[in-house]
């Protein structure tokens, strides 16, 4: 079985620029996140969607960045204007909520740099 | 505030030195927890999922046990193989997302 598919799988990207990260989660998963790691904070929750509705965007930074989940089998993040303290790795997960623990599954991340 | 704390930051084994990672945490209505493999360049790849105190698990070289305030994962006899970063999270109450600690990077030499 596919695992969560992210695209693409590196970017380099220049400061004020507009970047879009894309996420194909599990099939049957009804749950999906995106997630950024840092050196620094290690890994963080940007947003999360449950059956395609936003569930906690407590995490996204500020108003440049905005997600998007508007099917169950897509999803978007979206950094618009980019800023080089953006530069981080963007990983999307998936998991099917309401299943014991709720094991989330994460695709291979989204190597952003922005210069 | 929740908050979950992984010692050491870095661990240093020889091939066959078995050893444990700490994990403890804090949070209200601790639903499970969670310990990941992340290999360099990829994402975290799921071991183990414990949901109460006395719990165990195992996977080959890999074990897994919590209690109220921590979890340890133990690895024995490990090989280089088995070196990577380990991380663990928590889900609590109704929430659904993961909260992870920074990880412990672990390197097995030969």
């Amino acid at each position: 079985d596919a695992g969560v598919i992210q695209s693409p799988r590196h970017e380099v990207t220049e400061m004020g620029q507009e970047v879009t990260l894309r996420c194909k989660p599990i099939s049957g998963h009804n749950s999906l996140f995106w997630y950024r790691q840092t050196m620094m904070r290690g890994l963080e929750l940007l947003i999360y969607f449950n059956n395609n509705v936003p569930i906690d965007d407590s995490g996204m930074p500020e108003d440049r960045f905005s997600a998007k989940m508007p099917n169950a089998s897509f999803s978007t993040l979206k950094i618009q204007p980019s800023e080089p303290r953006d530069s981080a790795v963007y990983f999307c997960a998936s998991s099917l909520a309401g299943v014991g623990g709720n094991t989330i599954y994460f695709g291979e991340g989204s190597w952003l740099t922005v210069v | 505030e929740d908050q979950v704390t992984q010692s050491p930051e870095a661990l240093r084994l020889q091939e066959g030195e078995s050893s444990s990672l700490n994990c403890s945490y804090t949070v209200s209505g601790l639903r499970g927890l969670f310990w990941y493999r992340q290999d360099p360049g990829k994402g975290p790849e799921f071991l183990f999922t414990l949901y109460s105190a006395g719990e165990e698990k195992e996977k080959e070289r890999l074990k897994a046990t919590l209690t109220k305030k921590e979890s340890f994962l133990h690895i024995t006899a490990p090989k280089p193989e088995d070196s990577a970063t380990y991380l663990c999270a928590v889900t609590r109450g109704s929430q659904g997302n993961l909260i992870f600690g920074k990880g412990t990077k672990l390197s097995v030499k030969p």
